[in-house]
């Protein structure tokens, strides 16, 4: 079975500067989708970016990007020029293509990110 | 697109009482899944639907609970005998299955709470 771990309970970073959250997943499977998403205090998850596990090109979407190392299952998300609006929960998502497990999204525990002024 | 809609956002109820919560997916999605989320977790998958499908229910969905979605719009999940281990958020989501980049659309969740 698949599994995702997020080592980070919580994360603090100053406004403007950059911060990684860490993901780390268990698989066997070759081809699969990861996923960021973020719940701000409001609770509606969102979603922040995703990547193709065949695509060997890290996934970027403005100030949001990940470092994706196949081999280490490993899929990590860099945050450049943090906003206080960035402040959220933020988890890691796993999703299998193969079609009897396509439907089940498994998420992490979470990482809070605090921004500070 | 008025995204993912769920009623109540807040229920509070008294151990063995039923509740039930509604779930207004994105008109078009044909995809919809219901999730449970404890304080310091990530969301659980519970069940899903395609259509009016109900396709896969995960072990955590004891018999006490229950999904429908009619007509494939919106959905309801009913708990029976509510427990106290029974509080949680409950996180419905939709999607259209088919696209290459499909994407899982979220409500803002029901907060029950059993006391």
């Amino acid at each position: 079975a698949q599994t995702v771990t997020q080592s980070q309970p919580e994360m603090s970073v100053q406004e403007a500067e950059t911060v990684t959250l860490s993901c780390t997943y268990d698989t066997s499977e070759s081809d699969y989708y990861l996923f960021w998403y973020k719940q701000p205090p409001s609770r509606q998850m969102i979603l922040v970016i995703r990547q193709e596990a065949y695509k060997q090109q890290n996934a970027t979407e403005n100030r949001f990007s990940v470092n994706f190392q196949k081999a280490a299952k490993s899929f990590s998300l860099k945050i450049s020029d943090s906003q206080l609006g960035d402040a959220a929960m933020y988890f890691c998502a796993y999703r299998s293509v193969r079609v009897e497990g396509a439907y089940k999204y498994i998420f992490g525990t979470g990482t809070r990110l605090k921004v500070l002024a | 697109d008025t995204g993912v809609s769920q009623d109540p956002r807040h229920k509070i109820t008294k151990r063995g009482q039923n509740v039930t919560f509604r779930c207004d997916p994105i008109s078009e999605h044909n995809r919809l899944y219901w999730y449970r989320q404890t304080l310091g977790q990530g969301p659980e998958f519970l069940t899903y639907f395609q259509n009016e499908a109900q396709l896969e229910k995960s072990r955590l969905l004891s018999d006490r609970f229950s999904a429908e979605r009619p007509k494939g719009s919106f959905s309801t999940l009913e708990i029976q005998r509510t427990e106290q281990g029974d509080s949680a958020m409950y996180l419905c989501a939709s999607s259209l299955v088919g696209l290459a980049n499909e994407k899982l659309f979220f409500g803002s969740g029901t907060q029950l709470s059993v006391l």
